[in-house]
């Protein structure tokens, strides 16, 4: 089965410049993460979805990040214009809900991660 | 607010020797507890989990975790680490009946040597 795939896994910008990173999440999962991982900070939630619907924003930096949900199998997120301290690498991660699919708690909580978007802004 | 510290940036253990790495937490509740690896330039694998019941955990790859909820830790274990296991470690919490906001530790980053 295909896992999370994120596009592009590189990416270098100049500042300024907009960038669209991509998520398909595993078929038939119902929730979809952005993090946003630094040396600085860590791991960070941007901002998540449950059955497409943006359900908490409140780690999106600034109103130069939005994200997308437009379907259950894509994802974008976007920042416009771009800045040096964006560089980072953002994560797409998806679960299933198992209270939906009845499948117990042993499904609950695991994440599965794409293998990241590496995002270089000169 | 939750919350997920690891105390240890970085480790250095011998290949075949015992490896513990700590993570303590912060939660109002019985939280669920999370442990991912990340291989480099990959994304986050889950080693394993615990939502209830027995406080010893069984995961991937021969690791294992403990929690103890009197100390508020989960700490990570395997008995003979290998060559391959050199990785970075994220020890995460998650609120009970949920997994949204699930939140994680700094990361330990483990190095083994011959």
């Amino acid at each position: 089965d295909a896992g999370v795939i994120q596009s592009p896994r590189h990416e270098v910008t100049e500042m300024g410049q907009e960038v669209t990173l991509r998520c398909k999440p595993i078929s038939g999962h119902d929730y979809l993460f952005w993090y946003r991982q630094t040396m600085m900070r860590g791991l960070e939630l941007l901002i998540y979805f449950n059955n497409n619907v943006p359900i908490d924003d409140s780690g999106m930096p600034e109103d130069r990040f939005s994200a997308k949900m437009p379907n259950a199998s894509f994802s974008t997120l976007k920042i416009q214009p771009s800045e040096p301290r964006d560089s980072a690498v953002y994560f797409c991660a998806s679960s299933l809900d198992s209270r939906k699919s009845g499948t117990g708690a042993a499904n609950t909580g695991e994440l599965f991660f794409g293998e990241g978007s590496r995002l270089t802004v000169l | 607010a939750q919350s997920v510290t690891q105390p240890d940036i970085h480790i250095t253990v011998s290949e075949g020797a015992s490896l513990e790495l700590r993570c303590n937490y912060s939660y109002g509740a019985t939280p669920y507890l999370f442990w991912y690896v990340q291989s480099p330039g990959q994304g986050l694998q889950l080693l394993l989990k615990y939502f209830s019941g027995d406080t010893l955990v069984q995961g991937i790859k021969g690791f294992e975790a403990e929690f103890k909820r009197s100390q508020s830790s989960f700490n990570l274990r395997k008995p003979s680490v290998h060559w391959s296991d050199a990785a970075e470690y994220f020890c995460a919490v998650g609120p009970s009946g949920g997994y949204q906001k699930v939140t994680f530790g700094t990361g330990t980053k483990l190095q083994v040597i011959p």
